[in-house]
């Protein structure tokens, strides 16, 4: 099975709207850390924000918010007042505790609108 | 300034040579990734490496591959007799338990 399912390969938001990016994941780690990256045109790998599997709440960072439901096992990126720049790949990653790498999903294109 | 920077940030280089991509932390870190992205594919994991020894790595990361911290600072990745399907970008990360940061990547066209 697929650590990270990430099952939108594209999305389009206007410019200053918000937009959901999903992430759902997989493991019997009681343990365990969600990231996401995004990476822009020129390739670099820019880390956004990180949720634990025992934080009460919410993840914040900004513009960034992670909408993180335990039970469902999914981490979703919310970008609130999207931004032309933006535009990117963006990828959800998840390291288990017990182990030592990051599972990375095939990442969702966005492309913001003017 | 970046957590992590990587050299070089291109490199070209004939099938069958070797090659050495570097990865210089900034401050300390505990562990050392190295993945691959093949050009419009995913995000593939190669090695960790902690408390300076490999502690993982994937099928992928075969006898053509090493790593090492030849100076407790710079982190490589060596690749020999490269083949034509290395072509890829290369990222380093380095984290602590709550933070992954990559570097910029290094693009390695095999000819």
């Amino acid at each position: 099975a697929q650590k990270i399912t990430q099952t939108q390969p594209g999305m389009f938001v206007q410019e200053k709207e918000a937009v959901t990016l999903d992430c759902t994941y997989d493991t019997s780690d009681p343990s365990y850390g969600l990231f996401w990256y995004k990476q822009p045109s020129s390739g670099e790998m820019i880390f956004l924000i990180y949720q634990g599997s025992y934080d009460q709440q919410n993840a914040t960072e900004g513009r960034y918010s992670l909408n993180f439901q335990k039970a469902r096992k999914s981490a979703n990126l919310v970008i609130s007042a999207s931004q032309l720049g933006d535009s990117a790949m963006y990828f959800c990653a998840m390291r288990e505790w017990s182990g030592n790498q990051f599972y990375f999903g095939t990442g969702t294109s966005l492309t913001v609108i003017p | 300034e970046p957590e992590v920077t990587q050299t070089p940030s291109h490199q070209v280089t004939q099938m069958g040579q070797e090659v050495i991509l570097r990865c210089v932390p900034i401050s300390n870190h505990l562990y050392f990734y190295w993945y691959r992205q093949i050009l419009g594919q995913k995000v593939e994991f190669l090695v960790s490496f902690y408390n300076n020894e490999i502690s993982e790595k994937s099928e992928i990361f075969d006898d053509q591959f090493s790593v090492e911290r030849p100076d407790g600072s710079n982190f490589t990745l060596k690749i020999r007799s490269t083949k034509l399907e290395d072509s890829a970008m290369y990222f380093c990360a380095v984290g602590r338990n709550t933070e992954a940061f990559f570097g910029q990547g290094t693009r390695l066209t095999v000819v």
